[in-house]
């Protein structure tokens, strides 16, 4: 079946414009996840969604960023006033449920260049 | 905080030769395992996930667990060039997975 599908998959902007990063996670996958990965460093969570529950949104670096998850499904992680530290690949996972015995898959990624 | 450490490398073999990738981690209550492949400019790809001690083979692949000294391996045989990319252990910690920094894997033809 299709994987996790992210859009666009390259974004240039001005700094402090507003951008959003969508995420289609795979069929029946209950949990979506998003992470940043600056270039040549570790993947740094950022939230994830399980279900209807309330996100985990412990992993933000500042109230410029949010997410959320419409019908349990498609997510929207949108960026307010960019800045040039907000360069990165984005990456969206998502995976059957959360927590034991079940991994993340990802998607391709968005790669964003704030100017 | 939980953490999970890998040698950041890079960890350089020949053609042919076995590579071994280290992990430890520090919640002792971890249950599940990953190990990730990246290529340069590409997303992580899951190739191994092992939940019990011991050994669990894959092709060419080794996953190895220890969970009294809070360690997981990976060994890889008969390395060849493509398995050349970044390696990345992930632990299961409560949610969200917790990933290592990653070792870098060059094997040299």
């Amino acid at each position: 079946g299709a994987g996790v599908s992210q859009s666009p998959s390259n974004k240039v902007t001005e700094k402090g414009k507003d951008v959003e990063l969508r995420c289609d996670p795979i069929s029946g996958h209950t949990a979506l996840y998003w992470y940043r990965q600056s270039l040549g460093q570790g993947l740094e969570f950022l939230i994830y969604f399980q279900g209807n529950s309330a996100p985990d949104k412990s992993g933000l670096p500042s109230d410029r960023f949010s997410a959320e998850r419409t019908g349990g499904s498609v997510s929207t992680l949108t960026i307010q006033r960019t800045q040039q530290e907000d360069s990165a690949v984005y990456l969206c996972a998502s995976s059957y449920t959360v927590g034991e015995y079940s991994p993340l898959h990802f998607g391709n990624g968005t790669r964003l260049t704030v100017t | 905080q939980k953490e999970v450490e890998q040698n950041s490398g890079p960890l350089s073999v020949p053609e042919g030769a076995i590579a071994s990738l280290n992990c430890t981690y520090s919640d002792r209550g971890s249950q599940s395992f990953f190990w990730y492949r990246q290529y340069s400019g590409k997303s992580p790809e899951l190739i191994m996930s092992i939940y019990s001690n011991g050994d669990k083979e894959d092709g060419r692949f080794t996953a190895q667990l220890n969970k009294a000294s809070q360690y997981v391996s990976l060994l890889i045989r008969d390395s060849q060039p493509s398995d050349s990319a970044t390696y990345l252990c992930a632990v299961e910690g409560n949610t969200p997975l917790v990933f290592g920094k990653g070792t870098r894997l060059s094997v040299i033809a």
